[in-house]
């Protein structure tokens, strides 16, 4: 089945020590998201790709980076996590941007620091 | 900018109908989208509005209406499972969501 997958589910890193979450999709989607989600809270926008165009956020911290070196692959770099990046983080892709309104969501990486 | 604002928590019996509503401000819109989420979960995407009216799919409907700003999510025959956050989310015209602050939906028996 096509799909988006993340790895890993489940990340615990110690504070300021470098992490980077991974996820990759089957569904040949030119348009990738990564979302910051906290508990009881709404889904955050980071960053997003179409191709290889990348799109920051203005309020998105300089400590999370990005890199899409293909289609199918897209990671999230975290240089120094503290403790209040601590948060799910979901990966999302859309057919294509007048089809954003129709994301595929992964299950996420839960991120723990410590 | 784009702000969405939702009840934080609604409640409902099995076998009822309950309506999520979600009204907006915004510079730039494009639609307005209704994605599910269960504890633990990740969003999925439920139903799109672009033009005024009603959407149906199944048990689940919604409704837009650009002039007052504001849409809702319909949801009928609610079951056990329908217990979920409820997000609304709006697009703009750099096709990215912006989500709604999110509905707990609690359903009884």
């Amino acid at each position: 089945d096509a799909m988006v997958i993340q790895n890993p589910r489940y990340q615990v890193t110690q504070f300021g020590k470098p992490v980077t979450l991974s996820c990759s999709q089957t569904l040949n989607h030119n348009v990738m998201y990564w979302y910051q989600q906290k508990s009881s809270q709404a889904p955050k926008l980071l960053f997003h790709y179409y191709d290889k165009d990348f799109n920051n956020e203005a309020d998105t911290p300089d400590n999370f980076q990005s890199r899409r070196p293909n289609t199918s692959f897209c990671f999230l770099d975290i240089r120094s996590p503290g403790l209040g990046d601590a948060a799910m983080y979901l990966c999302a892709t859309s057919r294509r941007t007048d089809r954003s309104y129709e994301q595929y969501f992964g299950p996420g990486t839960r991120l723990t620091v410590t | 900018g784009q702000s969405l604002e939702q009840p934080s928590e609604v409640t409902a019996v099995e076998g009822a109908i309950v309506q999520i509503n979600c009204t907006y401000q915004t510079s730039g819109f494009y639609g307005l989208s209704w994605y599910q989420q269960h504890d633990g979960g990740a969003p999925t995407f439920l139903s799109y509005n672009a033009l005024d009216g009603l959407e149906e799919t199944g048990r689940f409907s919604s409704f837009l209406s650009r002039s007052d700003s504001y849409g809702y999510l319909l949801l009928q025959e609610l079951q056990m499972k329908d217990s979920a956050s409820y997000f609304c989310a709006g697009g703009d015209s750099s096709y990215k969501l912006i989500f709604g602050s999110g509905t707990r939906l609690l359903v009884r028996p």
